[in-house]
């Protein structure tokens, strides 16, 4: 199985201010087919379901604000939120789909400072 | 607009099955661009992917190693609906299950989710 490892597990951010999440695979997600990068970023809320904001490791959803971004590629990724607001208040994962089974990181939670 | 609409009991007896419904609206079980998924979210395993099953010109199941001995997830085509199917359940069975929509061929993993149900298993 490929093992999903973020970093930091908690990240207090003033609002407005940048916040950037980590995510590792023990192995690459990147296929040489494509060249794609089989990695997505969710945010929960609380009593929510994960909500789906990046695919493709660096590809906004339609309607999730541009103030989110993801990059990176092979094992080694970054989410990032530009300006953050209180609405970003969540539990982020990462989660690959290279290979079954498909398996999440343990989450970050981004707080308010 | 696809919605997922969970169903099922929030208790369950250790070594009996944990039964759940997923009801699909806005897209076909059918359907040959997607997968269906059983996913659950606890404390102690976090999130964790169950399993899905998929058309094809024929149905496909996989499932995860973890539970693949004692997990089945169904197709109900007459229903547009998916069923999940886990035995001999213990209290480390505990979870939020999830249902998800996944369009890998579109590079999207989980892109719809169902409510969730919270299944306690205790006697």
């Amino acid at each position: 199985d490929i093992v999903m490892t973020q970093s930091p597990d908690s990240l207090a951010v003033s609002l407005g201010e940048k916040a950037t999440l980590n995510c590792k695979s023990s192995q690459s997600v990147l296929s040489s087919s494509n060249n794609k990068n089989y990695l997505g970023w969710y945010q929960q809320k609380p009593g929510q379901p994960p909500k789906l904001l990046i695919h493709w490791a660096s590809t906004r959803e339609s309607g999730v604000p541009d103030r989110f971004s993801g990059s990176g590629s092979g094992t080694d990724f970054t989410l990032t939120i530009s300006s953050l607001q209180a609405e970003d208040v969540a539990v982020y994962y990462c989660q690959q789909y290279y290979s079954p089974p498909r398996t999440f990181g343990q989450g970050t939670k981004v707080e308010i400072k | 607009q696809v919605q997922l609409q969970q169903s099922g009991p929030g208790l369950v007896k250790p070594s009996q099955t944990l039964s759940l419904t997923c009801a699909i609206s806005g897209d076909s079980v059918s359907s040959n661009s997607v997968a269906w998924s059983w996913i659950r979210q606890s404390p102690s395993r976090g999130l964790e992917w169950l399993g899905r099953t998929y058309y094809r010109s024929k149905w496909y199941s996989e499932y995860a190693p973890s539970v693949k001995s004692r997990i089945t997830i169904n197709p109900d085509t007459s229903k547009n609906q998916l069923s999940l199917q886990l035995n001999s359940v213990t209290p480390e069975d505990t979870a939020v299950y999830f249902c998800a929509r996944g369009s890998e061929a579109r590079g999207v993993p989980f892109d719809y989710w169902g409510q969730g149900t919270l299944v306690t298993v205790s006697s």
